[in-house]
């Protein structure tokens, strides 16, 4: 059973398209985040959600719009794509204390 | 000044040596601190959590946390080439902040 799940894996799209990256965690967790990892290897907070409700949203463009229909989904759409955009975008869950984490969506605008 | 901060790598050590891996932390509150480990391609995964001060054993892995020096650091003894990696601090005051990794390659 896979605890914090993702979905695509990998995604090419061209510039100016819209996209949308699902999450699923099976864990109970009431947190759940998404990070964005560039070519340098650093994870950057994007967004915290618990129990549906939004907590951090760090300084993201706002063509980035999570949405939590429950507290075991977590949901990134992005409007108007952008080169810079290109990343792995990470899903992860916690109950207070340690996250874990989806496999990653490799994103690639093109 | 950056939330989370790791020695600059690539950290290089030979087989059957100790590695080890520093980070420094701005947020005075923070409780929770972790190392995660990220081989190339796939997610964070945590191999230590450490809460209150002094050292935290697991096999081959030591943490320590200095909280009046806001620091934590990862000891692995006796390196091996499994455990080339980047290797993620990472802070919970009041969600995950990660700092940048460090690289460890081990050289048989």
């Amino acid at each position: 059973d896979t605890a914090v799940s993702q979905t695509p894996k990998y995604l090419v799209t061209q510039m100016g398209n819209d996209k949308s990256i699902k999450c699923e965690q099976n864990l109970g967790h009431d947190t759940m985040y998404w990070y964005k990892q560039d070519s340098k290897k650093f994870l950057k907070i994007m967004f915290s959600y618990n129990n549906k409700e939004l907590i951090i949203n760090e300084t993201v463009p706002n063509r980035f719009s999570p949405k939590s229909p429950d507290k075991a989904h977590l949901n990134l759409h992005i409007n108007s794509l952008e080169l810079g955009d290109s990343a792995v975008y990470f899903c992860a869950s916690s109950q207070g204390e340690s996250a874990f984490f989806g496999q990653g969506t490799r994103l690639t605008v093109v | 000044q950056k939330e989370v901060e790791q020695n600059s790598g690539p950290l290089s050590v030979p087989e059957g040596a100790i590695a080890s891996l520093n980070c420094t932390y701005s947020d005075r509150v923070s409780q929770s601190f972790f190392w995660y480990r990220q081989y190339s391609g796939k997610s964070p995964e945590l191999i230590m959590s450490i809460y209150s001060n002094g050292d935290k054993e697991d096999g081959r892995f030591t943490a320590q946390l200095n909280k009046a020096s806001q620091y934590v650091s990862l000891l692995i003894r006796d390196s091996q080439p499994s455990d080339s990696a980047t290797y993620l601090c990472a802070v919970n005051p009041h969600d995950m902040r990660f700092g940048a990794g460090t690289r460890l390659t081990v050289k048989p």
